[in-house]
């Protein structure tokens, strides 16, 4: 059920840059998901963005969309060790969400 | 409660053997999900449960089986594995089946010898 590619597939940024990371999809959407998973745990919701929204502001995530290229970015600003995780986006259609290879992100101190 | 539990967190199992995942919610979530994750690649989908009952099946082999006892518990029953199906196996529920964001359990960590 992989359904997009993600783009790099490994970033490694100092604490305090910004991580950006890009995501395609194959198929219309009902919205593009983000989430976060720390090594080999759960996977945590970060942000939800709809088919007819263009941007959205949480916290220190920017998501954008792009329906017309089937691709989303997300931005975290101000990077954090903390945020050393892997990120997924997920498409979510027909009841179900379509998840995206993946994103490993390292924050040095 | 925001939270999904799995039990067991890890599970080896022979072949032969018969075992069970859990998962429960409390958030009132009326879809439920298990996904399979192996290393370094994505949550691919298993079952979706929508007001407990088998909505979507991933074409998953039957050595799988899944049930939804009542609206919070989510079991997913395993029987002949192969070695190959040794993976990370996540839960997860959501608000409704269609388009809102999922909440994951832990997961449970299977190997099969």
């Amino acid at each position: 059920s992989q359904q997009g590619e993600e783009d790099p597939q490994a970033l490694s940024i100092q604490e305090g840059e910004n991580a950006t990371m890009n995501c395609s999809y194959k198929t219309s959407i009902n919205n593009l998901q983000w989430y976060r998973q720390n090594s080999g745990r759960g996977l945590v919701h970060l942000i939800l963005i709809r088919s007819n929204e263009r941007e959205k502001h949480s916290g220190r995530l920017r998501v954008t969309l792009d329906t017309s290229k089937k691709s989303s970015s997300l931005l975290i600003t101000a990077s954090r060790a903390a945020d050393t995780a892997s990120y997924f986006c997920a498409s979510s259609n027909d009841y179900k969400l379509s998840f995206g290879a993946g994103t490993t992100v390292t924050v040095r101190a | 409660d925001t939270e999904v539990t799995q039990t067991p967190k890890h599970l080896v199992m022979g072949m032969t053997n018969k075992k069970s995942l859990k998962c429960e919610q409390h958030m009132g979530h009326r879809a439920m999900y298990w996904y399979k994750q192996k290393a370094k690649k994505p949550p691919e989908l298993m079952f979706v449960y929508s007001y407990e009952k088998l909505s979507i099946n991933e074409s998953v082999p039957s050595r799988f089986s899944p049930e939804c006892p009542n609206s919070s518990l989510l079991n997913l029953h395993l029987h002949a594995l192969q070695p190959e199906d040794s993976a990370l196996y996540l839960c997860a529920s959501s608000h409704l089946p269609e388009t809102y964001e999922q909440y994951f359990g832990p997961g449970t960590r299977l190997t099969v010898t």
